[in-house]
This record gives C-alpha cells, sequence and structure tokens, in this order.
C-alpha cells in the first residue's frame, strides 16, 4: 500500500527554466508534507516543508504548492539550476505511537541540462 | 543546525557477525530518533523509531532481535545488525528531530555489505 507516490520516475528541464514535481498521497491523517533532495550514497536533505493548514509554502527558489482536497503536492523550482539535479523525495508525515513518522514517495531524479 | 552524524559510513562484514552503526545529532538534542532502510532506486523505508531511556518501536515485518536498537542519550542512537547475512546488505539512514519540529534531519547513511 502506497500511501506517497511519486508518478515520474525522472524529470529533465532546461537550466533556467522551472522544474514542477508532483507527488500524491492516499491518508488523509498526514499533516505535514516535506520535500527532501538527496544525492546518492548520501542522507537526504530538508529542502521545504509545508503543513496541512496551508497551501503554499515559499523559500527561496523552491515553492510547495498543497491541495489537500486532490491529495496531492508539488514542489516549484524556479529558475533551475545545475546544482539542483538531484533525487527528490516528498514525504508525509503523521503521528503515530507518539513520534512524528514520515512515509517517502519513492523519488524523482531531476535533471537540469544546461 | 541540525547537523547528524553516522559512523561508520561504510562497512563490510562476514555473515554471521554483528555490526554496530552510530548516529549523533551534533548541534541540537534530538527528541526521536529514526532508523531507515534503502535499497538500490528504492525510496526510504522507516524500520524502527526510538526516544531515550525507552524501548524502541519496530514497523511491521521489521525483526526486533535482528536490528537491535540503543538510545543512549538525547544525541545517540545505535543500531546493531546481530547474525548479518548477505540479504541484511543495504544502505542505512538514521535521522532525528527536534522538540516541537515536524522536520527530520539525516544522517549521511551507512553502506553495508554482508559477505
Amino acid at each position: 500500500d502506497q500511501q506517497v507516490k511519486q508518478n515520474s520516475p525522472s524529470l529533465s528541464v532546461q537550466e533556467g527554466r522551472i522544474s514542477i514535481l508532483n507527488c500524491d498521497y492516499t491518508n488523509s491523517m498526514f499533516d505535514y508534507f516535506l520535500w527532501y533532495k538527496k544525492y546518492p550514497a548520501e542522507g537526504p536533505t530538508f529542502l521545504i516543508s509545508i503543513s496541512s493548514i496551508k497551501d503554499k509554502n515559499e523559500d527561496g527558489r523552491f515553492t510547495v504548492f498543497l491541495n489537500k482536497s486532490a491529495k496531492h503536492l508539488s514542489l516549484h523550482i524556479v529558475p533551475s539550476q545545475p546544482g539542483d539535479s538531484a533525487v527528490y523525495f516528498c514525504a508525509a508525515s503523521r503521528l503515530d505511537q507518539g513520534a512524528q513518522k514520515l512515509v517517502f514517495g519513492q523519488g524523482t531524479r531531476l535533471t537540469i541540462n544546461p | 543546525g541540525a547537523v547528524v552524524s553516522q559512523h561508520p559510513s561504510w562497512v563490510i562484514c562476514k555473515s554471521g557477525t554483528s555490526v554496530k552503526i552510530e548516529c549523533r545529532s551534533l548541534d541540537f538534542q534530538a527528541t526521536t530518533m529514526f532508523w531507515y532502510r534503502q535499497f538500490p532506486k528504492q525510496s526510504l523505508m522507516l524500520m524502527a523509531t526510538s526516544n531515550e531511556g525507552s524501548k524502541a518501536t519496530y514497523e511491521q515485518g521489521v525483526e526486533k532481535d535482528k536490528f537491535l536498537i540503543n538510545h543512549a542519550s538525547l544525541t545517540l542512537s545505535t543500531l546493531t545488525v546481530t547474525s548479518a547475512h548477505p540479504e541484511d546488505s543495504s544502505f542505512y539512514i538514521c535521522s532525528a528531530d527536534r522538540v516541537g519540529g515536524y522536520e527530520q534531519y539525516f544522517g549521511p547513511g551507512t553502506r553495508l555489505t554482508v559477505t
């Protein structure tokens, strides 16, 4: 049962253009959503998050949008830079047995072409 | 801030031996520490959750007698893979969260290879 899904395994974008990464979830109990960036053989790096009571959060070039009715969130990166090339994971958080646990999507490999 | 370290970064061991992996939060006290496993080209799967001084909570399908977790302090958690087998070969990553926060901060991971 894949509660968090990233349906695009890969995405290729021209440098300077907008990158849009998508994520869908099924469990309405999730109360917080996060995006992480990951390089091979390294741990994920936190990028940006959004509470379930909001529909948008912005931090520099990164903006996350949340559509609760559609159970969908997206990460926009603009303008895209070569250093943004990595695997991006969306994660959903819920309180479970006293801890805020994360459920990760499968990841989307973003490649920024010069 | 919010730096998490892991040691070792990679380890090779023989079948039947045990391996200990350390996870430390360097500049903050962690409310909770988490252990994940990632297979090649797959997502991160939560194995267990631990709080200082209490028993770890294991996710469904994770053998608690095989993956021993000790959470000795607010900045240190260890994962011991006991009687390792080749199928335990994987990338193990720990994370920690802070009081009142939702974000988890991840260590760099440990590549375990069991021969």
